[in-house]
């Protein structure tokens, strides 16, 4: 089975200031890769996906953006935190190919804090 | 994607069975219901899937009217351990679809 690392666990940032959250896979290649964000006593917010390197769709407007340099690498950025981007963030992954389940693999996330 | 609407909250007790039901109206002929389990401060994990009539695996059983306009997810003699919130979605299967998780049902077991 797959394996998705995320880090930082937490993070704590001044609004203005940059982010960057990193997440890998283990364990598959290929994946489709997803970016979610959950506040908090909310489900999830599905933020951006990608079906392969440099590929990248976003599903809300907002001062976030992802890249994807790698086949097993994902990367969530900001240039600029507002402190509506607190929250929970997780990354996830699903095989390309054609599966009979709708099973992602999620990260352990990053507790994200804007002050 | 089909909409889901499931209860914000159940209780229960140790030992017992705990049903939690999803009304999905518009599910399309395509639609697979597929349930995850989330742990405070942990992604969502895989639980069941399935179509139509019953799926029953080692954590849960799924049951599915002929209409498939529901469908209740039931957990066998629910522990401490059950506490956790239950997310009931539908969409075609394959790999690689986006998933819409609503706000899900926080099962709280207490003992």
């Amino acid at each position: 089975s797959q394996t998705i690392h995320q880090w930082p666990a937490t993070l704590v940032q001044p609004v203005g200031s940059p982010l960057s959250l990193e997440c890998t896979v283990e364990g598959t290649s290929n994946p489709n890769l997803y970016w979610y964000r959950q506040a908090a006593g909310r489900g999830l917010q599905l933020l951006f996906y990608s079906v392969g390197i440099g590929q990248i769709s976003s599903e809300v407007p907002q001062n976030l953006s992802a890249s994807r340099p790698q086949d097993r690498q994902f990367i969530l950025s900001s240039k600029k935190l507002l402190l509506s981007d607190s929250g929970f963030y997780l990354c996830a992954s699903t095989p390309r190919a054609s599966s009979s389940y709708n099973e992602q693999f999620f990260g352990p996330g990053t507790r994200l804090t804007v002050l | 994607l089909a909409k889901t609407t499931q209860p914000i909250s159940m209780d229960s007790y140790e030992g017992q069975e705990v049903n939690i039901t999803c009304s999905h109206n518009n599910i399309a002929t395509n639609d697979y219901i597929t349930w995850y389990q989330q742990f405070p401060s942990q992604g969502p994990r895989f639980i069941i899937q399935g179509y139509k009539t019953k799926v029953t695996n080692e954590v849960a059983s799924l049951f599915i009217p002929a209409d498939r306009k529901s469908s209740t997810l039931s957990l066998p003699r629910v522990s401490l351990s059950d506490t956790a919130v239950y997310y009931c979605l539908v969409a075609i299967t394959g790999g690689g679809n986006k998933l819409t998780f609503g706000t899900g049902t926080q099962l709280k077991v207490e003992l």
